[in-house]
């Protein structure tokens, strides 16, 4: 299996653009994690999804994040309108729901916001 | 609510050190707990887990111990080396969701 796939591995976008982040979930997993991690704050769970549904965004920083997964292939992550703050890097994770709790991980996307 | 404390790095060593990297835990219930690492520009990579008290994780000559009576799970290692620098978290997982806990993580720095 070729794991976690995010894309795009580098982002950088000027404050105000949209910026949209994008995952392909390992094939049978069916939760899926977006987590962002900075020097400040370290790990943070943004949101995570069950079987398409998002089960707790409680993470989400605020209204200018939203989070997707139309199927059980493909989720999204955007920003919009875009800030400085927002710098960090974004991870997405996925896992056989309740079965091991093992979470998998994709190599990220840094993005910075000037 | 649940949560992990890991010992702050970064942690320094010269190769073929002992290491410990300390974990506790505060949890309802009984969780599992996992030991992360993290290699420089990579997202993190499940290392070890334990499901139940008295459990030992173990993988790539690192060990943790699930121990109930302390709440704990340090990471160790007999003989470390330069490839293990990196960053370790450890987690535990939440019960009724499918979120895990994680630490704040520790940084280690193998020197030759």
């Amino acid at each position: 299996d070729a794991g976690v796939i995010q894309s795009p591995r580098h982002e950088v976008t000027e404050m105000g653009q949209e910026v949209t982040l994008r995952c392909k979930p390992i094939s049978g997993h069916n939760s899926l994690f977006w987590y962002r991690q900075t020097m400040m704050r370290g790990l943070e769970l943004l949101i995570y999804f069950n079987n398409n549904v998002p089960i707790d965004d409680s993470g989400m920083p605020e209204d200018r994040f939203s989070a997707k997964m139309p199927n059980a292939s493909f989720s999204t992550l955007k920003i919009q309108p875009s800030e400085p703050r927002d710098s960090a890097v974004y991870f997405c994770a996925s896992s056989l729901s309740a079965a091991s709790y093992e979470q998998y991980f994709g190599p990220g996307t840094r993005l910075t916001v000037t | 609510g649940n949560s992990v404390t890991q010992m702050e790095g970064p942690v320094t060593l010269s190769e073929e050190a002992f290491l410990t990297i300390n974990c506790t835990y505060t949890a309802t219930g009984y969780p599992s707990l996992f030991w992360y690492v993290q290699y420089p520009g990579e997202g993190l990579q499940l290392l070890l887990k334990a499901t139940k008290a008295d459990d030992k994780g173990s993988n790539k000559g690192f060990e943790a111990t699930y121990r109930k009576e302390t709440t704990s799970f340090h990471l160790e290692k007999g003989s470390v080396q330069v490839s293990d620098s990196a960053v370790y978290f450890c987690a535990l997982s939440e019960s009724n969701t499918d979120k895990l806990i994680f630490g704040t993580g520790t940084r280690l720095q193998v020197f030759p």
